[in-house]
C-alpha cells in the first residue's frame, strides 16, 4: 500500500500567518489526492481534491499544490477556525491511505 | 448536500462482532457517483480507512483488516452497515461513515460514533 508521510507533525503559527503543510507519497499518485481539516471532537472536512481544487465552499486562503509524490498545502493566513489537524489522503491505488497528519496550533 | 448518520452500540465485549449502519439522506446510495466508505479513529489518534462499497455491492478494504471485515448495502433502506469481527481493544475508536466521490475522496461526513471494546 502507498504510504503518506505529513511533515511537520506540528506546526506553531501566529495568527495572520501563513502556514505551509507538507504531504510526501511512497509512490507516485499522480494528482489523487486530497486534504481534510479537522477540529476537535468534529468530523474530517474536506478542503482540497486532486491536490489543487478547492472544495465547496473552503475559503481561498486554503490553497493545494504538487503531484506526483510531493503535495503542499498553505493557508494563507491563518484565521482562528483554521487552528486544527490536517490530513492527506491518496486515492491513486487502493487501498485508500491517510497521511498521520498536521497539527496547527496557535504560536 | 448528502447527510450520513452512523448509528449502532457504543459498547462491544471483546471476540465479538462490531456491527454499526449508516443510514444516508439527501441523495441516493444507489447513485453511480460514490462509493461509500467506514473510516476509524483511534482515540488521539489519525484517520484510517477501512473499507469502501458501491451501490452494486463491489467492495474493497484494508488488507490488514480484510479477514474480519465485511461489508454491506442495502438500497431499499438507502443504508449501508459494518461489521468487524473478533474485535480487540486495538479496535476501539470513533467510527465515521462518508460519501466518497468517484470512490477517491469523502466529500460528506457522518459525524461519527465512539466504540469502546471492552469486558
Amino acid at each position: 500500500e502507498i504510504v503518506m508521510t505529513q511533515s511537520p507533525a506540528t506546526l506553531s503559527v501566529s495568527p495572520g500567518e501563513r502556514a505551509t503543510l507538507s504531504c510526501r507519497a511512497s509512490q507516485s499518485v499522480s494528482s489523487n489526492l486530497a486534504w481534510y481539516q479537522q477540529t476537535p471532537g468534529q468530523a474530517p472536512r474536506l478542503l482540497i481534491y486532486d491536490a489543487s481544487i478547492r472544495a465547496t465552499g473552503i475559503p481561498a486562503r486554503f490553497s493545494g499544490s504538487g503531484s506526483g509524490t510531493e503535495f503542499t498545502l498553505t493557508i494563507s493566513i491563518l484565521q482562528s477556525e483554521d487552528f486544527a489537524v490536517y490530513y492527506c489522503q491518496q486515492y491513486d491505488t487502493w487501498p485508500l491511505t491517510f497521511g498521520g497528519g498536521t497539527t496547527v496550533e496557535i504560536k | 448536500q448528502l447527510q450520513l448518520q452512523e448509528s449502532g452500540p457504543g459498547l462491544v465485549k471483546p471476540s465479538e462482532t462490531l456491527s454499526l449502519t449508516c443510514t444516508v439522506s439527501g441523495g441516493s446510495i444507489s447513485s453511480s457517483n460514490y462509493y461509500w466508505g467506514w473510516i476509524r479513529q483511534p482515540p488521539g489518534k489519525g484517520l484510517e480507512w477501512i473499507g469502501s462499497i458501491y451501490y452494486s455491492g463491489s467492495t474493497y478494504c484494508k488488507p490488514s483488516l480484510k479477514s474480519r471485515v465485511t461489508i454491506s448495502v442495502d438500497t431499499s433502506k438507502n443504508q449501508f452497515s459494518l461489521n468487524l469481527s473478533s474485535v480487540t481493544a486495538a479496535d476501539t475508536a470513533v467510527y465515521y461513515c462518508a460519501s466518497y466521490n468517484s470512490g477517491s475522496f469523502g466529500d460528506s461526513w457522518g459525524q461519527g460514533t465512539p466504540v469502546t471494546v471492552s469486558s
